[in-house]
C-alpha cells in the first residue's frame, strides 16, 4: 500500500516553454503533498506544501508565480514549471501523506527535467 | 530550522560486511524516516522510527530521541545494497515537512 506515482517520468523541453509535473496517491487520500527538488549528487530541497483545496505554502526563495502548485483532490497535485529556463533543470519529486498513511510521507518516483 | 547531518558521507564496503550509518539533529524531533535512493533516483522508505529500535531483514534502526541521533545498521552488505541512505526528520511543533540530511553514498563491491 501507499503508492504514488508521478508523470511524466522524464521530460525535455525548449527554454520558455511550460512544463506540468503530475503527482497521484493511488490507494490513500493525500491530505498534504509536498514538492522537492534535487540537483546531481545532492540533498532532497522542500518547495512547497500543499493541502487539498487550499493554496501551497512555498519554502523561502522559491518563487511562486514560476513554480505553480494545484492540490485539486485528494489524490493529484500537479507542479507546473513556467517559463522553463536552463537552471531550472533538475529531479523534481513529489511525497504524500494522509489519513491512512500515518504520518510516514511516501514518496513518487521522480521526474527528471532536463530544459534546452 | 533543524540541522540534520549524516556520517560518513562515503563509504566502500566489500560484499558481506556490516555498516552503521550515522544521523544526527540538532532539535527535538516528532517523525524520522530512513531512505534508500536506488540509481533510478527512487526514494525507498525503509524505517519510520521517531524513537525505539526497529528491524527488517538484513536493516535495523535505532532513533535515541533524547540524544538527538539515530543509526541505520545493514548486515551482510549485498551490491544490491549501493546507493544513497539519507536520513529525514520533522520538527516537533513543525509544519509537517521533512528536512533531509546530505545523505550517505554506500558503495558495496563484489
Amino acid at each position: 500500500g501507499a503508492v504514488v506515482s508521478q508523470h511524466p517520468s522524464w521530460v525535455i523541453c525548449k527554454s520558455g516553454t511550460s512544463v506540468k509535473i503530475e503527482c497521484r496517491s493511488l490507494d490513500f487520500q493525500a491530505t498534504t503533498m509536498f514538492w522537492y527538488r534535487q540537483f546531481p549528487k545532492q540533498s532532497l530541497m522542500l518547495m512547497a506544501t500543499s493541502n487539498e483545496g487550499s493554496k501551497a505554502t512555498y519554502e523561502q526563495g522559491v518563487e511562486k508565480d514560476k513554480f505553480l502548485i494545484n492540490h485539486a483532490s485528494l489524490t493529484l497535485s500537479t507542479l507546473t514549471v513556467t517559463s522553463a529556463h536552463p537552471e531550472d533543470s533538475s529531479f523534481y519529486i513529489c511525497s504524500a501523506r494522509g489519513r491512512l498513511a500515518g504520518d510516514t510521507q511516501y514518496f513518487g518516483p521522480g521526474t527528471r527535467l532536463t530544459v534546452l | 530550522g533543524i540541522q540534520v547531518e549524516q556520517s560518513p558521507p562515503d563509504l566502500i564496503l566489500q560484499e558481506g560486511a556490516n555498516s552503521t550509518l550515522r544521523c544526527n539533529f540538532s532539535d527535538s524531533v516528532n517523525n524520522l524516516q530512513w531512505f534508500h535512493q536506488n540509481p533510478w533516483g527512487q526514494l525507498i522508505n525503509l524505517f519510520y522510527i521517531p524513537s525505539g529500535t526497529k528491524q527488517n531483514g538484513r536493516l535495523s534502526a535505532t532513533t535515541v530521541a533524547t540524544e538527538r541521533y539515530s543509526l541505520l545498521y545493514i548486515s551482510s552488505s549485498q551490491t544490491t545494497d549501493s546507493g544513497v541512505y539519507f536520513c529525514a526528520v520533522e520538527q516537533n511543533q513543525g509544519a509537517q515537512k521533512l528536512v533531509f540530511g546530505q545523505g550517505t553514498r554506500l558503495t558495496i563491491n563484489p
